[in-house]
């Protein structure tokens, strides 16, 4: 399976502090993406790296990659409330027919 | 610029009943992909299709499940015979992307939410 595993499933912070979430996956991928969803709504994408980029920054998230290790990792920096969601990362498998697959997730708590 | 519409947003079924779930991409998307989400839990592949053509049903149970994007009109999944394993929740996502190109960014509706009594 290519599923990503998102670690931990379940991350709980002050409010000010970083957050950093971990995803490994098993095959080789075109690209790696991260989403948010909120509880009973739908995804929305935060962050696309390709196979070939080590680390993309936007705004207060940057995401890591590395493909030796199958990994890559999302970190908020001085989260807020409003960062509280559940966070997954979907792979593109590399020649696959351009479909996403998604990990478990990571539930993210940040309190004020 | 709308984005992903989807509809209904709750349904309720008995079992045996048939669930049907609706989903508008994106003006300008031709790639639509259907996944489904039990609580707490991540997103599970069912199908991706492009207008008229399904290009990878791989996630689709192979009975009672059937999904269609025409030419003209919503994308459909389709739930025969519905039982209590079916209630999750089920989003639909579009993107741009050309064939031989990687999946780039999915946009998501806010999901259609199954209840079978």
């Amino acid at each position: 399976s290519q599923q990503g595993e998102e670690d931990p499933q379940a991350l709980s912070i002050q409010e000010g502090e970083n957050a950093t979430m971990n995803c490994s996956y098993k095959t080789s991928i075109n690209n790696l993406q991260w989403y948010r969803q909120n509880s009973g709504r739908g995804l929305v994408h935060l962050i696309l790296i390709r196979s070939n980029e080590r680390e993309k920054h936007s705004g207060r998230l940057r995401v890591t990659l590395d493909t030796s290790k199958k990994s890559s990792s999302l970190l908020i920096t001085a989260s807020r409330a409003a960062d509280t969601a559940s966070y997954f990362c979907a792979t593109d498998a590399w020649g696959g027919a351009q479909k996403l697959v998604f990990g478990q997730g990571t539930r993210l708590t940040i309190n004020p | 610029n709308a984005g992903v519409m989807q509809n209904p947003r709750h349904l309720v079924r008995r079992r045996g009943q048939e669930a049907r779930l609706r989903c508008s991409p994106m003006k300008g998307h031709s790639h639509v992909y259907w996944y489904r989400q039990l609580p707490e839990e991540g997103l599970k592949f069912m199908v991706y299709l492009q207008k008229e053509n399904i290009i990878d049903e791989s996630g689709m149970p192979k009975e009672r499940f059937s999904a269609e994007f025409p030419k003209e009109g919503p994308s459909i999944l389709r739930i025969q015979q519905v039982v209590r394993g079916d209630s999750a929740a089920y989003f639909c996502a579009s993107s741009i992307t050309g064939t031989g190109q990687s999946a780039g960014e999915l946009f998501f509706g806010e999901g259609s939410r199954l209840t079978v009594l």
